[in-house]
């Protein structure tokens, strides 16, 4: 079966500190790749996406980067944390042949 | 530019009856898909239905279907007999070129069903 993992669930992480999110798929090959952010209370915004290995679009230009080393698995990064990137950080998936994105748990990231 | 616009921030429905959710979008695009999500208090983001915009009926999913007015560029979601799990945010979206694209958000409805 298909299944799309995040982690951490969950990460305090103080402003200026590094950060690495990592998303995994498995039960597929060459899945379309996303990361959204949500703020609290608001709806999802994207901030990469990607249709396969080392192809990245940036949708916000920001303090986040995204890399993609391998067929099914997608890295949300920044050198530097500010406060503003406090949020839930979502993964999702396309699979082949359909339209609708499905999501991962996603990770909640408090900057402090 | 794509642009979704939930005018309903929260909506209250009794148990078993039906709830409609409101959603407008904007785009130029001649070629598009609309998708409706519900994300609990766990903060999951589940998939509920999907519509092509040259589909000729309206997509239904179970208890959800989606009224689809290509003029009037509205997509409401309609939840029948409502149950106490459909309590949740709901988020309208969509994505250029029919899918398979980046997709754009409303700022999302909070549904409560009272027993």
């Amino acid at each position: 079966s298909q299944t799309i993992h995040q982690w951490p669930a969950t990460l305090v992480q103080p402003v200026g500190s590094p950060l690495s999110l990592e998303c995994t798929v498995e039960g597929t090959s060459n899945p379309n790749l996303y990361w959204y952010r949500q703020a609290a209370g608001r709806g999802l915004q994207l901030l990469f996406y990607s249709v396969g290995i080392g192809q990245i679009s940036s949708e916000v230009p920001q303090n986040l980067s995204a890399s993609r080393p391998q067929d099914r698995q997608f890295i949300l990064s920044s050198k530097k944390l500010l406060l503003s990137d406090s949020g839930f950080y979502l993964c999702a998936w396309t699979p082949w042949g359909l339209y609708e994105q499905y999501f991962g748990p996603g990770t909640r990231l408090t900057v402090t | 530019a794509q642009k979704i616009t939930q005018t309903q921030p929260g909506m209250f429905v009794q148990e078993k009856e039906a709830v409609t959710l409101d959603c407008t979008y904007d785009t130029s695009d001649p070629s598009y898909g609309l998708f409706w999500y519900k994300q609990p208090s766990s903060g999951e983001m589940i998939f509920l239905i999907y519509q092509g915009s040259y589909d000729q009926q309206n997509a239904t999913e179970g208890r959800y279907s989606l009224n689809f007015q290509k003029a009037r560029k509205s997509a409401n979601l309609v939840i029948s007999a409502s149950q106490l799990g459909d309590s949740a945010m709901y988020f309208c979206a969509m994505s250029p070129g029919g899918g398979r694209r980046a997709l754009t958000f409303g700022s999302g409805t909070r549904l409560q069903v009272q027993p």
